[in-house]
């Protein structure tokens, strides 16, 4: 159950698109359609960006998109705001029946 | 609206158990899986456990395996997870959280408990 591989920090201007990456296996990311991304701001739960790979939960802006090939699982932001800045976490089932988070990704606003 | 409010969290020593809970409303939380999830101060997310929508499938991490216990009473809305053994490694946040099965993706987030192991 080794936790999904993930930049430690990025960060990008207002107005910008950043992307995260969240690198896993064959038997986590690269087999099942269930990554999901999270934004968690200091303090706070965690809030559900995107589930099963590239959908978006009601409510959550259009600027969040995401993608996956192979192993690897990407989150991208567009036209960021100063109010995106937080902590974001990809997520996957995996082969064992459990989930697996990963390290976490520290997005700044410049 | 969803809720979930998670409880039971304090103060205890190395070796101790504790049981922590989770208050569930807004939705029929018999046909929801549950999970637990914690997150030690100033460190990132970790999945410790999770229990099928009837109580008869359970996972739990390695890390926790053995030591914890997830269980649900349907009559009366509430997830639980038993901690025993608890070691300093255990100190984090537990929230719980809701999914519509056991593979999909947890969406709704208590705003956690805090445990912790200490001497």
């Amino acid at each position: 159950q080794s936790a999904l591989t993930q930049p430690a920090s990025v960060s990008g201007s207002p107005g910008q698109s950043i992307t995260i990456s969240c690198t896993g296996t064959s038997s986590d990311v690269g087999n099942y359609n269930y990554v999901s991304w999270y934004q968690q701001h200091p303090g706070k739960a965690p809030k559900l960006m995107i589930y099963d790979v590239t959908n978006r939960p009601s409510g959550v802006s259009n600027r969040f998109s995401a993608s996956k090939s192979g192993n690897t699982a990407s989150l991208t932001i567009s036209g960021l705001q100063a109010e995106d800045e937080a902590d974001y976490y990809c997520s996957s089932y995996t082969s064992s029946s459990t989930r697996v988070f990963g390290g976490g990704t520290k997005l700044t606003v410049l | 609206e969803v809720q979930l409010l998670e409880s039971g969290g304090g103060l205890v020593q190395p070796g101790g158990s504790l049981r922590v809970s989770c208050a569930a409303s807004g939705f029929t939380f018999s046909n929801s899986a549950m999970s637990w999830v914690r997150q030690a101060p100033g460190k990132g997310l970790e999945w410790v456990s999770v229990i099928s929508g009837s109580g008869g499938t359970t996972y739990y991490a390695d890390s926790v395996k053995g030591r914890f216990t997830i269980s649900r009473d349907n009559s009366k809305n509430t997830l639980y997870l038993q901690m025993n053994s608890l070691r300093a490694e255990d100190t984090a946040i537990y929230y719980c959280a809701k999914s519509i099965r056991i593979a999909a993706t947890p969406d709704y987030w208590g705003q956690g408990t805090l445990v912790t192991v200490s001497s």
